[in-house]
């Protein structure tokens, strides 16, 4: 079953601007991973963060995750309209290596 | 990074016939493959995980009768759509997992099913 919530489900910026995209999960992690998909398309990796994590970073992209909250965000700086797609949180919990997507959020970067 | 494939990229399919889906680890060895199902706007749903050499564990809810699952070798493994219906098209997609500590999972490209 899908545990991860994201919000907002649907955000459309223009370009230049920073899309924040957060996702909460109820149970324990080991990792937290996001992934984006562009329409019809398989799932790229965009970046892993640990469970003893706070704050991850990867060119244009923030990670950080708050374990008390059992919440992250992913923040992409200086959009582009390329950026246009879905993301998505996945958690795996501590042990297992199945992955829980949340229910992601469509990006929509207008140029 | 790591290459997994899909094939094939779409099928159209009639009513009751069977459909394979075939799922490579192209330049790694996977301990453990995935099969997603995904329908339009909505997220990823996982349907089984398969492990080399033994039996998939399927997801609650998903008939193990009907979606038939083979991982033959750390490279490949097969899901077939058995019997399928209307209400089994969806874009279903792999991922293959190394077994290394930090879990990261390669997605295929995703395989569009259609049923008429």
């Amino acid at each position: 079953s899908q545990q991860g919530e994201e919000d907002p489900q649907a955000l459309s910026i223009q370009e230049g601007e920073n899309a924040t995209m957060n996702c909460s999960y109820k149970t324990s992690i080991n990792n937290l991973q996001w992934y984006r998909q562009n329409s019809g398309r398989g799932l790229v990796h965009l970046i892993l963060i640990r469970s003893n994590e706070r704050e991850k970073h990867s060119g244009r992209l923030r990670v950080t995750l708050d374990t008390s909250k059992k919440s992250s965000s992913l923040l992409i700086t200086a959009s582009r309209a390329a950026d246009t797609a879905s993301y998505f949180c996945a958690t795996d919990a501590v042990y297992g290596n199945k992955l829980v997507f949340g229910a992601g959020t469509i990006l929509r970067v207008k140029s | 990074g790591a290459v997994v494939s899909q094939h094939p990229s779409w099928v159209i399919c009639k009513s009751g016939t069977s459909v394979k889906i075939e799922c490579r680890s192209l330049d790694f060895q996977a301990t453990t493959m995935f099969w997603y199902r995904q329908f339009p706007k909505q997220s990823l749903m996982l349907m089984a995980t398969s492990n080399e050499g033994s039996k998939a564990t399927y997801e609650q809810g998903v008939e193990k009768d009907k979606f038939l699952i083979n991982h033959a070798s750390l490279t490949l493994s097969t899901l077939t759509v058995t019997s399928a219906h209307p209400e089994d098209s969806s874009f279903y997609i792999c991922s293959a997992w190394t077994g290394l500590e930090n879990n990261e999972q390669f997605f295929g490209p995703g395989t569009r099913l259609t049923v008429l």
